[in-house]
């Protein structure tokens, strides 16, 4: 069965400095992982997916993420944070079996950004 | 502009009353998906729709129903069996061309008093 673990539920940065959201995962096949974000009582929205292929995936914001299998981590990260990335972030796995489509979320990781 | 609608924003009910969530979408999608989001739990699933006409209860569908009558709808019921309704409700959309991508509405804040 899939399932994922997000490593801390608050993480706070300066503004500039380096943000690193830990996101691991169990799969017993080959996963496609997916960092999504959400801003306060609002949707959640697609930040960056991977599915195959390059193994470091770039997506909005300034957001990247790196798959390693031998870690069986997708790390999402920042190089500079910005006041504007304060949200709560999502890593989600693709489920197998059964319908397609469905995700399996993390519990969220608060990113909170200090001038 | 192409989206998805969900209505109303924020919802009050008593306990003991049954109500129903809209959710809207125009992206001509053929999945659709109901999550429940509590603090600290992340999103859980509670029922989806690939087609019209089906759907497929999700990880924690008791005390929920839904219908799809058509492609663009589809409304989520919150019975009185649901023991703590009170929560974060986020409908989402997917295309058949790309499933992994799903697409959210921005959500109904149910509270029930």
């Amino acid at each position: 069965a899939q399932s994922v673990t997000q490593l801390g539920s608050h993480v706070s940065v300066s503004e500039g400095a380096l943000v690193l959201l830990r996101c691991n995962y169990s799969s017993s096949v080959p996963p496609y992982l997916f960092w999504y974000v959400q801003y306060p009582n609002q949707g959640l929205q697609l930040l960056l997916k991977y599915t195959t292929g390059a193994t470091l995936v770039k997506g909005i914001n300034g957001f990247e993420a790196e798959f390693k299998k031998s870690e069986t981590s997708f790390h999402l990260t920042k190089p500079s944070a910005h006041m504007s990335d304060a949200a709560e972030y999502f890593c989600a796995v693709r489920v197998y079996g059964g319908s397609q489509g469905n995700l399996i979320f993390g519990k969220g990781t608060k990113l909170s950004v200090k001038p | 502009d192409g989206g998805i609608t969900q209505s109303p924003k924020y919802l009050f009910r008593k306990e003991g009353q049954n109500v129903t969530l809209s959710c809207e979408q125009n992206l001509n999608h053929d999945a659709m998906y109901w999550y429940r989001q509590d603090p600290g739990q992340g999103l859980r699933l509670i029922y989806y729709s690939q087609i019209v006409n089906d759907f497929q209860k999700g990880d924690i569908a008791e005390g929920y129903s839904v219908s799809r009558e058509k492609k663009e709808s589809f409304p989520l019921t919150v019975t009185s069996a649901q023991k703590n309704p009170t929560a974060f409700y986020l409908c989402a959309s997917s295309s058949n061309r790309d499933t992994d991508t799903q697409y959210f509405g921005p959500g109904t804040r149910l509270t029930v008093l």
